[in-house]
């Protein structure tokens, strides 16, 4: 079974701080990971996938199979960067479903 | 750019009557997928479709569930006796082939049963 677990709903920060988004995963495979961005009143849209090993927006994450985990990271959050963040599995194969996590609201403060 | 669309944004039904939720997926798209998010709750899978033909459900894809590309553009999904429980933020989503990754998503459709 597939299962991607965000374990903070709310996260707060300041301009200019650090901020860390958690994302766990469960699946016996070799999942591919992503992660979602909602924007305030626009459509999901892809941020980043572990594969492709880009960074968007400042934003990047590392797939640690070891502990299971795809956090994403940016050193220097911005404002605009306020949204709802949700990391999704697929299990790689054709055509196959995405697994989202519960999703967690950021807020960048200024 | 191309995008997904959905139609209609919101939709008011009462318990037991049936429902048509409309998306019109990218042109070029292969694979076409529908997501339901309740209030509160994440984002679910409810099923994909390709060459034609339902290639995955989930459990929450029971028989009052269905799919139909009746026109080469409109993707639908049909819900035949809507409960209180349907009541939900529908997503459709495309992707291009097998080999590419990201899936698109429409704006979404907010179904509220009454």
């Amino acid at each position: 079974a597939q299962r991607v677990t965000q374990p903070e709903k709310l996260l707060s920060v300041f301009k200019g701080a650090p901020v860390e988004l958690k994302c766990n995963y469960s699946y016996s495979g070799s999942p591919e990971l992503f992660w979602y961005v909602q924007y305030s009143r626009q459509r999901l849209q892809l941020l980043l996938r572990h594969i492709s090993r880009e960074s968007i927006k400042g934003f990047t994450a590392d797939l640690n199979k070891g502990e299971t985990s795809f956090h994403l990271k940016k050193p220097f959050a911005q404002e605009e960067d306020s949204a709802m963040y949700y990391c999704a599995l697929s299990a790689g194969t054709s055509g196959s479903r995405l697994t989202f996590g519960e999703g967690t609201q950021l807020t960048v403060n200024p | 750019e191309p995008e997904v669309t959905q139609t209609p944004s919101h939709q008011v039904t009462q318990m037991g009557q049936e429902v048509i939720l409309r998306c019109v997926p990218i042109s070029n798209h292969l694979y076409f997928y529908w997501y339901r998010q309740i209030l509160g709750q994440k984002v679910e899978f409810l099923v994909s479709f390709y060459n034609n033909e339902i290639s995955e459900k989930s459990e929450i894809f029971d028989d009052q569930f269905s799919v139909e590309r009746p026109d080469g553009s409109n993707f639908t999904l049909k819900i035949r006796s809507t409960k209180l429980e349907d009541s939900a933020m529908y997503f459709c989503a495309s992707r291009e082939t097998s080999n590419s990754y990201e899936q698109y998503f429409g704006p979404g459709t907010r179904l509220t049963v009454t």
